[in-house]
């Protein structure tokens, strides 16, 4: 079985362009994840949707930050414009279900490098 | 709101030698704690898991017992290898409602380094 495919794996920009991440969740996983990681520190929650809807977007900056799923599959974070703070890990994470006790399954994520 | 405290790293042993790395939470509703795994150049993968007090969840020789009267979740292995070697993740989720119902929260992350 497919794991979560994420790209790209890694992407380098200047400050103020646009940049998108593309993620596919595991084949039949309803609930999908966007979480940040910065350098020395655990994964924070950006987004979880539950097939196409957004369930939790309260950590997601929406001032330059946007996301959608699209027929509840794949899914794309950008951020326009992006900011040197931004250079992270950007990780997407998939579930069968929302519930507590599902194990999440993270892609090996995209390193944003913003100069 | 819910937070997971890990010790501070990195944790360096030689192989063969005894694991534990501690980790505390708190958490509002009733939590489910993981263990998360980060070799180098992959992503996060799960370790082992428990879902109730008391429940031991194991793996690659791995443990970790869910202890509520202490609200911890340490980590454990008995003779680690340098296969061993990354960064670990203790996590947990609650059945608390609203938006963080299901939302995995992470503590910092532990770097373990075993040398030969």
């Amino acid at each position: 079985e497919a794991g979560v495919v994420q790209s790209p794996r890694y992407k380098i920009i200047e400050k103020k362009q646009p940049v998108a991440f593309w993620c596919n969740p595991i084949s039949g996983h309803n609930t999908l994840y966007w979480y940040l990681q910065n350098l020395g520190q655990g994964p924070e929650l950006l987004i979880r949707y539950e097939n196409e809807e957004a369930v939790d977007d309260s950590q997601l900056p929406k001032d330059r930050f946007s996301a959608e799923r699209l027929k509840g599959v794949d899914s794309t974070l950008k951020i326009q414009p992006a900011e040197l703070g931004d250079s992270a890990v950007y990780l997407c994470a998939s579930s069968l279900g929302g519930i507590p006790t599902d194990t999440q399954y993270f892609g090996p994520g995209t390193r944003l490098t913003v100069l | 709101g819910n937070s997971v405290t890990q010790m501070e790293g990195p944790v360096t042993l030689s192989e063969e030698a005894f694991l534990t790395i501690n980790c505390t939470y708190t958490a509002t509703g009733y939590p489910s704690l993981f263990w998360y795994v980060q070799y180098p150049g992959e992503g996060l993968q799960l370790l082992l898991k428990a879902t109730k007090a008391d429940d031991k969840g194991s793996n690659k020789g791995f443990e970790a017992t869910y202890r509520k009267e202490t609200t911890s979740f340490h980590l454990e292995k008995g003779s680690v290898q340098v296969s061993d070697s990354a960064v670990y993740f203790c996590a947990l989720t609650t059945n608390a409602g609203g938006t963080s119902y299901g939302k995995l929260t992470f503590g910092q992350g532990t770097i373990l380094t075993v040398h030969p």
